[in-house]
Formats: C-alpha cells, sequence, structure tokens
C-alpha cells in the first residue's frame, strides 16, 4: 500500500451532509491526488496537489474540495453530499510528476454511500 | 475523453497459460505508460511501467510490450495463477499532474 492510510474506510451518510475523507501517507512524497471509482467511468481525477497548500482541480472537481496543511496528509471535503457522490474514493501518492515517469500508488479506498 | 482505452473487458484464461491484455491509446505524444492491478476491495496495484524511449520491459512474471507505431501496449503475464485475477489498467500521463486510466480488463483464472 506504499505507506498510504486511508480513513474511514466505510461511510454512510445523507444527502446534504458534510463530509471528509483523509489520506495520510508516510512516504514524504510531494504529489498527492484524489480518484473517484465508479462501474462505467473507471478512474477519474477530482483534485490533486503538488505540494503544501497546492492544490488544482481534476477532471470532477466540482461539490469537492480539499486541503493539503501538511506533507503527509490531504483531505478530501463534500461540502453538501449528493447521491451522485456515491462512490469510491482513492487517494494516491507520486513521487515526482508522472511526466517524470513517477507512477502513483494508491491506498485501499473508503467507499462513500450517500442516502 | 480517454487517451486510453483497453480491447477486451474481460479474459479468462487456464491456471499455468500465459495471458496477453492489450491497451490502445490515442496520445501519440504520450512517453510514459503504467499497468496495475486492481483486486476486488483494493486499490490499484503499481505493476509495471515503461517509457517510450523502450519496446519492451520485463518484470518477475509479467512483461510489456510497446508499439509506438500503432499506439498500442500489452501486458504478457507467465503462467498465469488464481492470484493473478483481477483487473488490469494501462495509464499516461495527459498533463505534468495528471494520468489517465483505460476502464480495465477483468482477467479471470481458471483452475
Amino acid at each position: 500500500d506504499a505507506g498510504i492510510t486511508q480513513s474511514p474506510r466505510h461511510k454512510v451518510t445523507e444527502t446534504g451532509t458534510p463530509v471528509t475523507l483523509r489520506c495520510h501517507q508516510t512516504e514524504n512524497h510531494r504529489y498527492m491526488y484524489w480518484y473517484r471509482q465508479d462501474p462505467g467511468h473507471g478512474l477519474r481525477l477530482i483534485h490533486y496537489s503538488y505540494g503544501v497548500k497546492d492544490t488544482d482541480k481534476g477532471e470532477v472537481s466540482d461539490g469537492y474540495s480539499v486541503s493539503r496543511s501538511k506533507t503527509e496528509d490531504f483531505l478530501l471535503t463534500l461540502e453538501s453530499a449528493t447521491s451522485s457522490q456515491t462512490s469510491v474514493y482513492f487517494c494516491a501518492i507520486s513521487e515526482s510528476s508522472p511526466t517524470y515517469n513517477s507512477p502513483l500508488h494508491f491506498g485501499n479506498g473508503t467507499r462513500l454511500t450517500v442516502t | 475523453g480517454e487517451n486510453v482505452g483497453l480491447h477486451l473487458p474481460t479474459l479468462s484464461v487456464q491456471e499455468g497459460d500465459n495471458s496477453i491484455i492489450n491497451c490502445a491509446y490515442s496520445n501519440s505524444a504520450s512517453d510514459y505508460f503504467i499497468w496495475y492491478k486492481q483486486e476486488s476491495g483494493k486499490g490499484p496495484q503499481f505493476i509495471i511501467d515503461i517509457r517510450s524511449n523502450m519496446d519492451k520491459r520485463q518484470g518477475q512474471r509479467v512483461t510489456v510490450l510497446l508499439n509506438k507505431t500503432v499506439k498500442h501496449l500489452s501486458l504478457q503475464i507467465a503462467a498465469t495463477q488464481p492470484g493473478d485475477s483481477a483487473v488490469y489498467f494501462c495509464a499516461d500521463p495527459v498533463s505534468n499532474y495528471k494520468l489517465t486510466f483505460g476502464k480495465g480488463t477483468l482477467l479471470t483464472v481458471n483452475p
């Protein structure tokens, strides 16, 4: 698991409530990512971070925000959860940019259900 | 749209046989490719990668072949075992920080 811990592993929440997912790494990697995985869509990038306090949007960022106040932690927040955000969320890390031949390593995911 | 995709969504093989999983990519400028394995209930696991200046790279029981002319790569698994049953993805960077994944091929190994 490349020293990546996601918490919680499972979460059930109601529509309209805020939810925060946490990713913690022990590899001291600079880059961190949040992906969601849904049947028929594969893995899609939500947000990513290229350093402390440096974040940017991915392809499906609407309804999500992130924060990275420390190298080791990357938080994903759903400000007001909707049923369309029911998914499995994966955190990933990489030592360098993937364009510099640096693969991503993934955690084991958080299964989120919004009722 | 996606930069990478897979020819076959499912592949079933007998234990001990060799498996070949294919992937087509659309971006001719792609210069780095990664294969991942994802078992049920787990996150994608890095298997092997290859740079565009290579045609072939070997790992433990796995070989990745890259054909830049037809924008195709394949993952070969030798002597497939039941523990190899999983979904396999190829991926490539589409920008400085973003990796695009194909939807995956489900490999089933029959004992």
